[in-house]
C-alpha cells in the first residue's frame, strides 16, 4: 500500500531556532514529491516539487531535499509567520494520484 | 492570475440532507481534483478529472457522493444523503496537466448534525 508518513506530528520552536521536518514514503513508483503549507481555515499552498534523489529547492527560510526514501524540509532561523501545518505529498506513478501525509504542525514562538 | 474558487465556504446540514459544492479551477488547467480533509489529517483524494472525463474515482463513496465537470471547466460535488462522518473540509484543486503541482482553493467546511 502506498504510504506517506510525516514526523514529528507537531513541533514547537523558538524564533530563530532552526530544525527539520521529515517525510518518509513507501510507494510503488515516485514521479514527484510535493511540499505544501496550510494555514488554519485555508487550502494548502504549494511550496516545492522534487523529482529525483539529491535534488534541493530553496525558498526564503525553507529548503527541501530528497533521498530515495524520504524528504526533509529544513527551516532556518524561523519567524512566527512560518507557523503553519506543512504537508508532504507523493505523486504515485502507477496509481496516477497524489498521496498526502498527515502533516506536521509547526509553531514558532516569538 | 485568479486562483481556484470554491463556494460555499461553510455549510451546516442535518444528516440525511443533501448538499452541493462548486469549484471553478484556474483558467487553462485541464485537471481538477476533489479532496476530503478531516481535521488533523492530510487531504484524501475523492475524484480527479482530466478535462471533463473521470481519471480516478476509486475512493469516492458512490452510493452517496457524485461529481461532474461539465464542459471541462467548473465542477460540482454532491452528497446525498449526508452522514455524520461526512463532516470535513472539501478541497478543490487544479493543475495544468495530470501529475503537475496542484493549486488549491480555500475549501468548504461541511458540518453534518
Amino acid at each position: 500500500e502506498d504510504q506517506v508518513t510525516q514526523s514529528p506530528e507537531a513541533l514547537r520552536l523558538q524564533e530563530g531556532e532552526s530544525s527539520s521536518l521529515n517525510c518518509s514514503y513507501t510507494v510503488s513508483g515516485l514521479r514527484g514529491l510535493f511540499w505544501y503549507r496550510q494555514d488554519p481555515g485555508k487550502g494548502p499552498e504549494f511550496l516545492f516539487t522534487l523529482y529525483s534523489a539529491g535534488e534541493e529547492k530553496e525558498k526564503e527560510r525553507l529548503k527541501a531535499t530528497l533521498t530515495k526514501k524520504e524528504s526533509f524540509l529544513h527551516i532556518t532561523a524561523p519567524k512566527p509567520e512560518d507557523s503553519a501545518t506543512y504537508l508532504c505529498a507523493v505523486w504515485v506513478q502507477g496509481a496516477q494520484k497524489l498521496v498526502f501525509g498527515q502533516g506536521t504542525r509547526l509553531t514558532i514562538n516569538p | 492570475e485568479a486562483g481556484v474558487a470554491q463556494s460555499p465556504r461553510y455549510k451546516i446540514i442535518e444528516k440525511r440532507q443533501s448538499v452541493a459544492f462548486w469549484c471553478n479551477p484556474i483558467s487553462g488547467h485541464a485537471t481538477l481534483y476533489w479532496y476530503q480533509q478531516i481535521l488533523g489529517q492530510g487531504p484524501k483524494l475523492l475524484i480527479q478529472f482530466q478535462n471533463n472525463g473521470v481519471v480516478d474515482d476509486s475512493q469516492l463513496p458512490k452510493d452517496r457522493f457524485s461529481a461532474e465537470r461539465l464542459k471541462g471547466v467548473d465542477s460540482t460535488l454532491k452528497i446525498q444523503p449526508a452522514k455524520l462522518e461526512d463532516s470535513a473540509v472539501y478541497l478543490c484543486a487544479s493543475s495544468l496537466i495530470l501529475g503537475n503541482e496542484q493549486f488549491f482553493g480555500p475549501g468548504t467546511r461541511l458540518t453534518v448534525l
